[in-house]
């Protein structure tokens, strides 16, 4: 199972709004409503931001969102904060029965 | 408060067998299904194995199929995850993860990981 694809690094300033995108195949991505995004901190544990391709969990800012559009999820944050810098994180369920993480994602908050 | 607590890491030579443990507190452990993930260092996340809430359905990657096996004890809200045969590149930092599956008495599988340990390290080198 492939990882995956995530562009290794987006930025952006303060208030603004970005997207990290996240590929995969029909089956994976593309085959269920199971994409997930989890956030990551330096030395911590990841942290779930999305699941089900849009839902946020509770004590999530709605500044986060997700989508997709065929074989393609997207994680976009809006109102962009200093806090938010962190490394990013898709995962979907598989045709496999197994899951598959993307290979992360660096957002630098200028 | 809830928490998942890892252990069990430590240096192995290639080879070698380690046996890591999750002991979990803070939740009814039995209405979830669990997760190992792991991370080579500087690394992404791979996904390595899960236990159906039910209890009855394991999963693994293909890159570990046939050397570990997942396992849960909910006497004792504890994961487990016996890794036999390891090789250098089984080192990472081994995360266990939950996935909600029972709440209210409705269960149903999710597949998406809501709370993670903070990890343990496992380095296989000579």
């Amino acid at each position: 199972q492939s990882a995956l694809t995530q562009p290794a690094s987006v930025s952006g300033s303060p208030g603004q709004s970005i997207t990290i995108s996240c590929t995969g195949t029909s089956s994976d991505v593309g085959g269920y409503t199971y994409v997930s995004w989890y956030q990551q901190n330096p030395g911590k544990a990841p942290k779930l931001i999305i699941y089900d391709v849009t839902k946020r969990p509770s004590g999530v800012s709605d500044r986060f969102s997700g989508s997709k559009s065929v074989n393609t999820a997207s994680l976009t944050i809006s109102g962009l904060q200093a806090e938010d810098e962190a490394d990013y994180y898709c995962s979907s369920y598989t045709a496999s029965s197994t899951w598959v993480f993307g290979g992360g994602t660096k957002l630098t908050v200028l | 408060e809830v928490q998942l607590l890892e252990s069990g890491g430590g240096l192995v030579q290639p080879g070698g067998s380690l046996r890591l443990s999750c002991a979990a507190s803070g939740f009814t452990f039995s209405n979830y299904a669990v997760t190992w993930a792991r991370q080579a260092p500087g690394k992404g996340l791979e996904w390595v194995s899960s236990l159906s809430g039910s209890g009855g359905s394991t999963y693994y990657a293909d890159s570990v199929k046939g050397r570990f096996t997942i396992s849960r004890d909910n006497s004792k809200n504890t994961l487990f995850l016996q890794m036999s045969s390891l090789r250098a590149e089984d080192t990472a930092l081994y995360y266990c993860a939950r996935s909600p599956y029972c709440s209210n008495g409705i269960c149903y599988t999710r597949y998406y990981f809501d709370f993670w340990g903070q990890g343990t390290l496992v380095t296989v080198s000579s």
